[in-house]
């Protein structure tokens, strides 16, 4: 059973626009999300993180949203440019545990 | 700085074959973890290294798994009587302070491993 729950595989936006990935959990006690972004042939690359105290989460172009009654989080990229073009992964953890729950990714086409 | 670097990038081996893939994490990052992403699926835990123990292994699929973290910086994965279904792209993090549930991981390249 996925804990974490990725349901688009991919996602295409028009460049400027805004991007909207989507992210939902069974796991009520995941307390702390993150989302990677990954390239072909790089590993995983940290974009941003949510504590389960916060709703909103801001850096730059990127902003997470937290909904914990629905066990939902969505990542929002404002403008979306060519070069956010990856594999989007959400990821959580939580309960004394260390290890990361990822989904199984959304991939993003930014098109020029 | 450096981040975490993985050797080699791509391992090629035969069926019942033994194979060790390395981990150098970041300098200074207490804790190591490995994971292993199949095709078309998110990474999946394997094992966490406190220092130089592992606190927690209960990702190995089975016995034929195995890590060591001997100084607790470098870590090596290891392999035996590989199958099939072994091949994945092996990943390795490290975070900062020695497990903090809130500490970021961050990845290596990783080693794509294709067992023939």
């Amino acid at each position: 059973d996925q804990q974490v729950k990725q349901n688009s595989p991919s996602l295409s936006v028009q460049e400027g626009r805004i991007s909207i990935l989507n992210c939902d959990y069974t796991n009520s006690m995941f307390d702390y999300f993150l989302w990677y972004k990954k390239y072909p042939a790089e590993g995983p690359t940290f974009l941003i993180s949510i504590s389960s105290i916060k709703d909103k989460n801001e850096d730059g172009r990127f902003t997470v949203f937290l909904n914990k009654s629905a066990k939902h989080l969505s990542l929002h990229i404002v403008p979306s440019q060519p070069g956010d073009s990856a594999v989007y992964f959400c990821a959580a953890t939580g309960a004394g545990s260390y290890q990361l729950t990822f989904g199984k990714g959304t991939k993003l086409s930014v098109i020029p | 700085g450096a981040g975490v670097s993985q050797t080699p990038s791509n391992k090629v081996t035969e069926k019942g074959k033994y194979v060790e893939l390395r981990c150098d994490p970041i300098s200074g990052h207490t804790a190591l973890y490995w994971y292993r992403q199949s095709l078309g699926q998110g990474p999946e835990f394997l094992i966490y290294f406190q220092g130089t123990g592992a606190a927690d292994d209960s990702g190995l699929p089975n016995d034929r798994f195995f890590a060591v973290r001997p100084e607790g910086s470098v870590s090596t994965l290891k392999i035996q009587r590989t199958e099939r279904g072994d091949s994945a792209v092996y990943l390795c993090a490290s975070s900062e302070v020695a497990g903090g549930q809130q500490e970021t991981q961050y990845f290596g390249p990783g080693t794509r491993l294709l067992v023939l």
